[in-house]
């Protein structure tokens, strides 16, 4: 099993451009989790998914900010238009539906905003 | 959901020496996890402990759980420099719409000195 795959690893960009973050969960997983990382606010729980269908978004910062799930294997964050507080590294995770199961991570997408 | 609070923030330890680190939180939970962070890289789950458990073991980890003073602990022993990490607890209360939402505290940075 390939692990939770988030692509670009490295994304740079200037204020104001869209960005979009990918995640490819792990096979048969119901869980997709999105968190985001900085040195000032630690790891927030931006949004997750299960069975594809937006369960809690009340991580997600402003209306900038966007998540879908099209399907069981691939989901999405967009920052339309990005600033500089958006700098930050972009986690995904899944897990299964099971009480207690493990949060599987990517090894996540570190955005810059110039 | 519910957040944990690692303590301490910061640990410096040599190599071969114990590392002992602690998770507080406020409600009931039906499950604790702790999870490792090698720098630049995503959460690897460690070990989960129930709310029915005092203590688990896995390899060179011991957790113990006291429901009653609402905290546990994660203790590393023999440490290695390979140990060096941040160190993140997640209590969890599974049920409603925070079925498997997991969040983090700012975890504890351990550093294992050769």
């Amino acid at each position: 099993d390939a692990g939770v795959i988030q692509s670009p690893r490295h994304e740079v960009t200037e204020m104001g451009q869209e960005v979009t973050l990918r995640c490819k969960p792990i096979s048969g997983h119901d869980y997709l989790f999105w968190y985001r990382q900085t040195m000032m606010r630690g790891l927030e729980l931006l949004i997750y998914f299960n069975n594809n269908v937006p369960i809690d978004d009340s991580g997600m910062p402003e209306d900038r900010f966007s998540a879908k799930m099209p399907n069981a294997s691939f989901s999405t964050l967009k920052i339309q238009p990005s600033e500089p507080r958006d700098s930050a590294v972009y986690f995904c995770a899944s897990s299964l539906t099971q009480a207690g199961s493990p949060l599987h991570f990517g090894n996540g997408t570190r955005l810059t905003v110039t | 959901s519910q957040q944990g609070e690692e303590d301490p923030q910061a640990l410096s330890i040599q190599e071969g020496e114990n590392a002992t680190m602690n998770c507080s939180y406020k409600t009931s939970i039906n499950n604790l996890q702790w999870y490792r962070q090698n720098s630049g890289r995503g959460l690897v789950h460690l070990i989960l402990i129930r709310s029915n458990e005092r203590e688990k073991h896995s390899g060179r980890l011991r957790v113990t759980l006291d429901t009653s003073k609402k905290s546990s602990s994660l203790l590393i022993t023999a440490s290695r420099a390979a140990d060096t990490a941040s160190y993140f607890c997640a209590p969890s209360n599974a049920g409603g719409t925070s079925y498997g939402k997991l969040t983090f505290g700012q975890g504890t940075i351990l550093t294992v000195h050769p």
